[in-house]
């Protein structure tokens, strides 16, 4: 089993409309979360953090279960701009490596 | 510069050689991470360090593959002996601050092994 599993995509949806994407962790010790973008051909960036309460960033909304140990991302309103792949990032505590998922690809169209 | 610089960009070697891989973090950066992409996949995880020390070297894959980061600073990932299989995109990234993952990635150097 993956440590961190993403459905692949693509998910191919009209501006304008909203998306979620979720992701599942097997660590249950793990304790930072994070999405990150990638776009084509392009270094992955952070998007943002993923804290416990969830949080919201504009058109993002990112939550975390701990006891189903899924994180999942929402935009809303989406652009065309969004159009990239969304990774999950999963990170342990102190001295603990930083697991990537496989990434899901959203294409948006006009 | 003011973010991680990779080099190579990019290598073509022929099976069986060696390579080494350079990454130049970003100043003052505690934390620095290597990974390999594939095309379509995500990062996966290689090894890390916080300043000189190798903190986990879990995702090498075989004993072909090597990190070090003598300084604290600048760092080479090594594989030997080449096979196609290890051709890919490698990816360096530096934080901060130790174990934290707001990470910056490098562009990455593309290997191909003919």
């Amino acid at each position: 089993r993956k440590e961190v599993e993403q459905d692949p995509g693509p998910f191919n949806v009209p501006e304008g409309a909203t998306v979620a994407f979720n992701c599942t962790y097997s660590n249950s010790a793990s304790q930072s979360f994070f999405w990150y973008r990638q776009d084509c051909r392009k270094e992955p960036k952070l998007l943002m953090s993923v804290y416990s309460s969830g949080n919201e960033d504009g058109r993002f909304t990112a939550q975390l279960n701990r006891a189903s140990q899924y994180i999942s991302l929402l935009i809303r309103d989406s652009k065309l701009s969004d159009s990239a792949t969304y990774l999950c990032v999963v990170g342990g505590s102190s001295a603990s490596k930083i697991i990537f998922g496989s990434g899901t690809r959203l294409s948006i169209r006009p | 510069g003011a973010g991680v610089s990779q080099s190579p960009r990019y290598k073509v070697t022929k099976r069986g050689q060696d390579v080494a891989l350079r990454c130049d973090p970003i100043s003052g950066h505690v934390s620095l991470y290597w990974y390999r992409q594939a095309l379509g996949q995500g990062p996966e995880f290689l090894t890390y360090f916080n300043y000189e020390a190798q903190q986990d070297k879990s995702g090498l894959p075989n004993d072909r593959f090597s990190a070090e980061r003598p300084e604290g600073s600048i760092s080479t990932l090594t594989i030997q002996r080449t096979e196609q299989r290890d051709s890919a995109m490698y990816r360096c990234a530096s934080s901060k601050q130790e174990n934290t993952g707001e990470l910056f990635f490098g562009e990455g150097s593309r290997l191909t092994v003919l």
